[in-house]
């Protein structure tokens, strides 16, 4: 069973510093990874998928990298802002092809 | 809709009760999704949907719990006599429905069983 990993549970950073979250998964045999933003009492809002024959994803100030053979993804965050507050979850899509397996998540806290 | 919507946003039931959450996807979207998240932790696969069958059930936690979708669009997942350990956010997901696709979530419908 895919178990994944996110680290550190919780981070707290002054707006501007650039930050890494980091996944790691048990099973290196999986499709996709794609990293989620979730907001207090919200759903989850996709912001980068990377298939597994990829290595990176780029949207505007977030970066996210993908390392089958050691079973590790990054988000990177660049010049954060009090806005980027939230919790960031990522999840590996595994086994059959559609459920995904998700980390606890990181909840950010960005100060002004 | 342009997104994944779900009704109720909240319900608030007793212990014992039965109750509906309902899932509207995103408009041509063959698969979705159900997963459930308790506080604190990470969404976990319910079921899933090709279409109007369900391809996968295993993640239902028991026979309580029930999910439809007769016309190959909206669902229903039906909880029936309710326990405090429901209490949860229900999470319904759609996507294209070609392997690898990427979902995309609803709000969630808040549950709490009093």
């Amino acid at each position: 069973k895919q178990e994944v990993t996110q680290i550190p549970a919780a981070l707290s950073v002054p707006e501007g510093e650039n930050l890494v979250l980091n996944c790691s998964f048990t099973d290196s045999a999986i499709y996709n990874l794609q990293w989620f933003r979730q907001d207090p009492g919200k759903g989850l809002t996709s912001l980068l998928l990377i298939q597994s024959s990829q290595r990176e994803q780029t949207s505007g100030r977030l970066n996210a990298s993908l390392d089958k053979s050691s079973g590790r993804s990054t988000l990177y965050i660049a010049a954060s802002q009090p806005g980027d507050s939230a919790t960031y979850l990522c999840a590996a899509l595994t086994g059959s092809g559609y459920a995904l397996n998700f980390g606890k998540g990181t909840s950010l806290l960005v100060t002004p | 809709g342009a997104g994944v919507s779900q009704t109720p946003s909240n319900k608030v039931t007793e212990k014992g009760k039965y109750v509906e959450l309902r899932c509207d996807p995103i408009s041509g979207h063959t698969a979705l999704y159900w997963y459930r998240q308790s506080l604190g932790q990470g969404p976990e696969f319910l079921i899933y949907f090709q279409g109007t069958g369900a391809a996968d059930d295993s993640g239902l936690p028991n026979d309580r719990f029930f999910a439809v979708r007769p016309e190959g669009s909206v669902s229903t997942l039906k909880i029936q006599r309710t326990e405090r350990g429901d209490s949860a956010v229900y999470l319904c997901a759609s996507s294209p429905g070609l392997a690898n696709n990427e979902q995309f979530f609803g709000p969630g419908t808040r549950l709490t069983v009093l």
